[in-house]
Protein backbone atom coordinates (compact mmCIF):
# COMPACT_ATOMS: atom_id res chain seq x y z
CA UNK A 1 0.00 0.00 0.00
CA UNK A 2 0.76 3.12 0.26
CA UNK A 3 1.91 5.22 3.28
CA UNK A 4 4.48 7.54 3.90
CA UNK A 5 5.39 8.06 7.58
CA UNK A 6 6.92 10.57 9.45
CA UNK A 7 7.75 12.01 13.15
CA UNK A 8 5.29 15.12 14.28
CA UNK A 9 8.03 17.19 15.65
CA UNK A 10 11.25 18.51 16.05
CA UNK A 11 12.70 20.66 18.60
CA UNK A 12 16.42 22.25 17.90
CA UNK A 13 18.51 25.41 18.39
CA UNK A 14 19.43 27.90 16.80
CA UNK A 15 22.73 27.13 14.59
CA UNK A 16 22.50 23.33 15.49
CA UNK A 17 21.65 20.75 12.47
CA UNK A 18 18.08 19.29 12.02
CA UNK A 19 17.76 16.05 10.67
CA UNK A 20 13.79 15.03 9.57
CA UNK A 21 13.06 11.68 8.95
CA UNK A 22 10.61 9.93 6.56
CA UNK A 23 9.78 6.41 5.60
CA UNK A 24 8.27 5.62 2.45
CA UNK A 25 6.68 2.14 1.49
CA UNK A 26 6.58 2.03 -2.52
CA UNK A 27 9.76 0.73 -3.41
CA UNK A 28 8.89 1.70 -7.29
CA UNK A 29 8.63 5.19 -6.64
CA UNK A 30 11.21 7.00 -8.86
CA UNK A 31 10.92 10.89 -7.18
CA UNK A 32 10.89 11.62 -3.50
CA UNK A 33 10.14 14.93 -2.11
CA UNK A 34 10.71 17.67 0.41
CA UNK A 35 8.27 20.13 0.53
CA UNK A 36 8.01 23.55 3.36
CA UNK A 37 4.87 24.88 4.70
CA UNK A 38 4.46 27.89 6.85
CA UNK A 39 1.81 29.14 8.69
CA UNK A 40 -1.42 29.87 6.33
CA UNK A 41 0.51 29.23 3.40
CA UNK A 42 0.92 26.93 0.44
CA UNK A 43 3.12 24.07 -0.04
CA UNK A 44 7.21 25.39 -1.60
CA UNK A 45 9.07 22.54 -2.94
CA UNK A 46 12.49 22.43 -1.38
CA UNK A 47 14.65 19.63 -3.07
CA UNK A 48 14.01 16.06 -4.60
CA UNK A 49 15.94 13.11 -4.98
CA UNK A 50 15.81 10.13 -7.71
CA UNK A 51 15.49 6.67 -6.68
CA UNK A 52 19.28 6.03 -8.06
CA UNK A 53 20.93 8.76 -5.70
CA UNK A 54 21.91 7.97 -2.33
CA UNK A 55 22.49 11.61 -1.81
CA UNK A 56 22.23 14.92 -2.94
CA UNK A 57 22.86 18.36 -1.44
CA UNK A 58 21.89 21.48 -1.96
CA UNK A 59 23.08 24.55 0.12
CA UNK A 60 22.33 24.24 3.81
CA UNK A 61 19.90 21.08 2.74
CA UNK A 62 21.36 17.46 2.37
CA UNK A 63 19.20 14.70 1.48
CA UNK A 64 20.11 11.21 1.99
CA UNK A 65 18.34 8.22 0.87
CA UNK A 66 18.45 4.64 1.79
CA UNK A 67 16.49 2.18 -0.37
CA UNK A 68 16.82 -0.72 1.05
CA UNK A 69 15.20 0.55 4.13
CA UNK A 70 13.15 3.39 2.41
CA UNK A 71 14.44 5.65 4.88
CA UNK A 72 14.62 9.45 3.35
CA UNK A 73 16.08 12.55 5.55
CA UNK A 74 16.41 15.86 5.24
CA UNK A 75 19.19 17.43 6.88
CA UNK A 76 19.38 21.02 7.45
CA UNK A 77 22.25 22.70 8.50
CA UNK A 78 22.78 25.85 10.84
CA UNK A 79 19.47 25.72 11.29
CA UNK A 80 17.76 29.68 11.52
CA UNK A 81 14.58 30.72 12.70
CA UNK A 82 13.54 31.38 9.17
CA UNK A 83 13.35 27.46 8.83
CA UNK A 84 10.61 26.91 11.54
CA UNK A 85 7.78 25.46 9.36
CA UNK A 86 6.08 22.16 8.70
CA UNK A 87 8.37 20.15 6.46
CA UNK A 88 6.37 17.05 4.12
CA UNK A 89 7.98 14.42 2.98
CA UNK A 90 6.59 12.73 -0.48
CA UNK A 91 6.95 10.37 -3.16
CA UNK A 92 5.05 10.05 -6.26
CA UNK A 93 2.96 7.33 -6.75
CA UNK A 94 4.23 4.70 -8.97
CA UNK A 95 0.73 4.01 -10.53
CA UNK A 96 1.07 6.90 -13.10
CA UNK A 97 -0.41 10.52 -13.33
CA UNK A 98 2.40 12.02 -11.01
CA UNK A 99 0.14 11.62 -7.56
CA UNK A 100 2.25 12.58 -4.75
CA UNK A 101 1.94 10.48 -1.45
CA UNK A 102 1.85 13.12 0.94
CA UNK A 103 2.92 12.08 5.44
CA UNK A 104 1.65 14.01 7.80
CA UNK A 105 4.53 16.66 8.24
CA UNK A 106 7.06 17.26 10.85
CA UNK A 107 6.83 20.82 12.27
CA UNK A 108 10.14 22.23 13.14
CA UNK A 109 10.41 24.62 16.05
CA UNK A 110 14.12 26.72 15.99
CA UNK A 111 14.77 28.22 19.73
CA UNK A 112 17.69 30.10 20.55
CA UNK B 1 5.60 36.29 -12.14
CA UNK B 2 3.89 32.53 -13.51
CA UNK B 3 2.76 30.73 -10.53
CA UNK B 4 -0.86 29.58 -8.84
CA UNK B 5 -3.49 32.08 -7.79
CA UNK B 6 -5.98 30.80 -5.14
CA UNK B 7 -9.04 32.69 -3.57
CA UNK B 8 -10.29 33.67 -1.78
CA UNK B 9 -8.09 33.06 1.15
CA UNK B 10 -10.69 32.51 3.30
CA UNK B 11 -14.42 31.19 2.83
CA UNK B 12 -17.61 30.58 4.57
CA UNK B 13 -20.20 27.88 4.07
CA UNK B 14 -23.29 28.16 5.40
CA UNK B 15 -25.45 25.06 6.30
CA UNK B 16 -26.76 23.01 2.98
CA UNK B 17 -24.99 25.46 0.56
CA UNK B 18 -22.03 24.84 -2.29
CA UNK B 19 -19.19 26.88 -2.61
CA UNK B 20 -16.44 27.00 -5.12
CA UNK B 21 -12.84 28.01 -4.63
CA UNK B 22 -10.95 28.84 -7.49
CA UNK B 23 -7.98 28.03 -8.72
CA UNK B 24 -5.93 29.81 -11.71
CA UNK B 25 -2.16 29.01 -12.87
CA UNK B 26 -0.21 30.87 -15.39
CA UNK B 27 2.63 28.11 -15.61
CA UNK B 28 1.45 25.98 -18.85
CA UNK B 29 1.23 23.41 -17.05
CA UNK B 30 -1.06 20.68 -18.28
CA UNK B 31 -1.70 18.70 -14.94
CA UNK B 32 -3.33 20.23 -11.68
CA UNK B 33 -4.92 19.16 -8.33
CA UNK B 34 -7.32 19.86 -5.36
CA UNK B 35 -5.63 18.80 -1.98
CA UNK B 36 -7.39 18.83 1.35
CA UNK B 37 -5.40 19.32 4.62
CA UNK B 38 -6.74 18.72 8.03
CA UNK B 39 -5.13 19.68 11.18
CA UNK B 40 -1.86 16.68 12.00
CA UNK B 41 -2.54 14.87 8.79
CA UNK B 42 -0.73 14.84 5.07
CA UNK B 43 -2.10 16.52 2.07
CA UNK B 44 -4.90 14.13 0.58
CA UNK B 45 -6.08 13.93 -2.98
CA UNK B 46 -9.86 15.05 -3.76
CA UNK B 47 -9.34 15.33 -7.21
CA UNK B 48 -6.76 15.86 -10.53
CA UNK B 49 -6.89 16.59 -14.12
CA UNK B 50 -4.24 15.83 -16.61
CA UNK B 51 -5.46 17.34 -19.77
CA UNK B 52 -8.27 19.87 -20.27
CA UNK B 53 -12.01 18.57 -20.46
CA UNK B 54 -11.18 15.15 -18.38
CA UNK B 55 -10.61 14.91 -14.54
CA UNK B 56 -10.42 12.22 -12.32
CA UNK B 57 -11.41 11.58 -8.41
CA UNK B 58 -9.02 11.32 -6.01
CA UNK B 59 -9.24 9.79 -2.68
CA UNK B 60 -11.38 11.41 -0.65
CA UNK B 61 -13.90 13.22 -3.67
CA UNK B 62 -17.63 12.22 -2.26
CA UNK B 63 -18.61 15.46 -1.76
CA UNK B 64 -16.64 17.41 -4.38
CA UNK B 65 -17.03 18.44 -8.01
CA UNK B 66 -14.47 19.80 -10.43
CA UNK B 67 -14.53 21.35 -14.20
CA UNK B 68 -11.63 21.92 -16.60
CA UNK B 69 -13.11 24.07 -19.01
CA UNK B 70 -9.64 25.88 -19.45
CA UNK B 71 -5.78 24.55 -19.32
CA UNK B 72 -5.52 27.56 -16.72
CA UNK B 73 -8.71 27.41 -14.75
CA UNK B 74 -9.31 24.33 -12.39
CA UNK B 75 -12.14 25.16 -9.49
CA UNK B 76 -13.17 23.31 -6.98
CA UNK B 77 -17.01 23.08 -5.94
CA UNK B 78 -17.59 21.83 -2.09
CA UNK B 79 -21.32 20.46 -1.70
CA UNK B 80 -23.77 20.90 0.98
CA UNK B 81 -22.99 16.65 0.45
CA UNK B 82 -19.45 16.91 2.23
CA UNK B 83 -20.37 17.26 6.12
CA UNK B 84 -17.47 18.36 6.95
CA UNK B 85 -15.73 20.77 4.83
CA UNK B 86 -13.72 22.57 7.37
CA UNK B 87 -10.32 22.45 5.87
CA UNK B 88 -7.36 24.21 4.35
CA UNK B 89 -7.65 23.34 0.46
CA UNK B 90 -4.65 23.18 -1.52
CA UNK B 91 -4.17 23.73 -5.05
CA UNK B 92 -1.74 22.44 -6.65
CA UNK B 93 -0.18 22.28 -11.08
CA UNK B 94 2.67 19.71 -12.46
CA UNK B 95 3.87 19.56 -16.12
CA UNK B 96 2.87 16.26 -17.53
CA UNK B 97 6.46 15.58 -18.82
CA UNK B 98 9.49 16.65 -17.02
CA UNK B 99 12.89 15.13 -15.91
CA UNK B 100 11.32 15.37 -11.84
CA UNK B 101 7.75 15.86 -12.03
CA UNK B 102 7.06 18.26 -9.41
CA UNK B 103 4.13 19.95 -8.68
CA UNK B 104 3.49 23.62 -7.89
CA UNK B 105 1.06 24.95 -5.27
CA UNK B 106 -0.67 28.05 -4.00
CA UNK B 107 -1.38 29.57 -1.49
CA UNK B 108 -4.82 27.72 -0.04
CA UNK B 109 -7.70 28.47 0.88
CA UNK B 110 -9.25 28.07 4.35
CA UNK B 111 -12.91 26.96 4.42
CA UNK B 112 -15.07 27.48 7.67
CA UNK B 113 -18.63 26.34 8.67
CA UNK B 114 -20.97 29.54 9.69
Amino acid sequence: GEDVEQSLFLSVREGDSSVINCTYTDSSSTYLYWYKQEPGAGLQLLTYIFSNMDMKQDQRLTVLLNKKDKHLSLRIADTQTGDSAIYFCAEIFSGGYNKLIFGAGTRLAVHP
Amino acid sequence: DGGITQSPKYLFRKEGQNVTLSCEQNLNHDAMYWYRQDPGQGLRLIYYSQIVNDFQKGDIAEGYSVSREKKESFPLTVTSAQKNPTAFYLCASSPTYASAPSQHFGDGTRLSIL
